[in-house]
């Protein structure tokens, strides 16, 4: 049974300070994985989907890693600002063609600080 | 191009009622999938429905129903309602056979049981 977890569950960081989140999960015969954002109260943002032949993806200031033999993967924030306060979720998608469940972390809730 | 739509966006209801929200998916998408998150924690899916039919469940109790309907669009049923219900749902939608299988989330409906 896949889980994935995430740790730290909190962050808190003053502005303009480079950070890591972390997502581990269980199996590693993953197809993909990918990182969510989520606003208070709203729905989930698609930030990042890593293939799993793929060991990185980047989006401006963001970088995602995965590494599939030792079940982890990182979200890398450059230069932090404000307005990505947010909690980031990553999640594990299921195989190509047998479209089903994404198993989610419980997040990580990130505050930076002006 | 529209997103994936969910209503209402919040809904109060007592314990022991019955409830239904309603997601209209992406435009193209043929699945759609529905989570419940609860306050701190990360989504947990429920179920999806493609071809109007049930594919796939989550560890989720007959309490919960949907249905599919011809044009895609889908509801998530939540009969005798407990205290324990109260969460964000989010319905995701996708394209079965995707290559990448990506799902892209709608705002959420806030139930409270009161």
């Amino acid at each position: 049974k896949q889980e994935v977890t995430q740790i730290p569950a909190a962050l808190s960081v003053p502005e303009g300070e480079n950070l890591v989140l972390n997502c581990s999960f269980t199996d590693s015969a993953i197809y993909n994985l990918q990182w969510f954002r989520q606003d208070p109260g709203k729905g989930l943002t698609s930030l990042l989907l890593i293939q799993s032949s793929q060991r990185e993806q980047t989006s401006g200031r963001l970088n995602a890693s995965l590494d599939k033999s030792s079940g982890r993967s990182t979200l890398y924030i450059a230069a932090s600002q404000p307005g990505d306060s947010a909690t980031y979720l990553c999640a594990v998608p299921p195989p190509p063609g047998n479209t089903g469940k994404l198993i989610f972390g419980q997040g990580t809730t990130l505050q930076v600080k002006p | 191009d529209a997103g994936v739509t969910q209503s209402p966006t919040h809904l109060i209801k007592t314990r022991g009622q019955q409830v239904t929200l309603r997601c209209s998916p992406k435009s193209g998408h043929d699945t759609v999938s529905w989570y419940q998150q609860a306050l701190g924690q990360g989504p947990q899916f429920i179920f999806q429905y493609y071809e109007e039919e049930e594919r796939q469940r989550g560890n989720f109790p007959d309490r919960f129903s949907g249905h599919q309907f011809p044009n895609y669009s889908s509801e998530l049923n939540v009969n005798a309602l407990l205290l324990g219900d109260s969460a964000l749902y989010l319905c995701a939608s996708s394209l079965k056979g995707e290559s990448t299988d990506t799902q892209y989330f709608g705002p959420g409906t806030r139930l409270t049981v009161l």
